[in-house]
């Protein structure tokens, strides 16, 4: 059990290009999470997959992002056109659904995105 | 909503001091609670986690926690701290969405500084 991985680990881009994070879960987990993290602060839900199928999405999920996880099992999230206040590290997790309670998330390393 | 307040975003203490780091959470809803560290420029790795039963919860490198209902807080205990424990801890909360997922709410975290 390699744990979650998540490439590139940093990433440095201009304003208006487009990024794409992946994140590799623990094998056999079928939850997966994202997260963003800007500095000072606690990390905060961006969307939720169940298998292959996207379940929640939160409002700070701008229709610039997007966020694939064909298969179920790696997953992507891409932002276009980035601007300055996408900079902050995406954090993936993943956890094996359990029954009548909440799972337990495993994270990554995560990625840190700097839009100049 | 649910939410959850670290109440010390910095705390210094003296190695092999205890260390008792606070937080309060907010749910109208059964919850689970966790703690998470992080350490600079990583992921979130799991402390503890409490998710049903005993109310004293232990985890690993020697941390402990409380759930107690009755004061909505989840507060994270060591008695003896050491250097390689000082990193930035967050509390976390999870509910059912009510989509299938048990996202995380996280606090804004504490920075221990373990002071030789």
């Amino acid at each position: 059990d390699t744990g979650v991985s998540q490439n590139p680990r940093h990433k440095i881009t201009k304003r208006g290009q487009n990024v794409t994070f992946r994140c590799d879960p623990i094998s056999e987990h079928n939850r997966l999470y994202w997260y963003r993290q800007t500095l000072g602060q606690g990390p905060e839900f961006l969307t939720y997959f169940q298998n292959e199928a996207q379940l929640e999405k939160s409002r700070l999920l701008s229709d610039r992002f997007s966020a694939e996880r064909p298969k179920g099992s790696f997953s992507t999230l891409e932002i276009q056109r980035t601007e300055q206040g996408d900079s902050a590290m995406y954090l993936c997790a993943s956890s094996l659904a359990r029954k009548g309670g909440a799972d337990t998330q495993y994270f990554g390393p995560g990625t840190r995105l700097t839009v100049l | 909503a649910q939410s959850v307040t670290q109440l010390d975003s910095q705390v210094p203490v003296f190695e092999e001091a205890p260390v008792e780091l606070r937080c309060n959470y907010s749910s109208s809803v059964s919850v689970y609670l966790f703690w998470y560290v992080q350490y600079p420029n990583q992921g979130l790795q799991l402390l503890l986690k409490y998710l049903s039963g005993s109310t004293l919860v232990k985890g690993i490198n020697g941390f402990e926690a409380e759930f107690n209902k009755s004061q909505t807080s989840f507060h994270l205990r060591k008695p003896s701290v050491h250097i390689s424990d000082t990193a930035e801890y967050f509390c976390a909360v999870a509910v059912d969405s009510g989509a299938g997922s048990y996202q995380l709410t996280f606090g804004k975290g504490t920075k221990l500084s373990v002071i030789p």
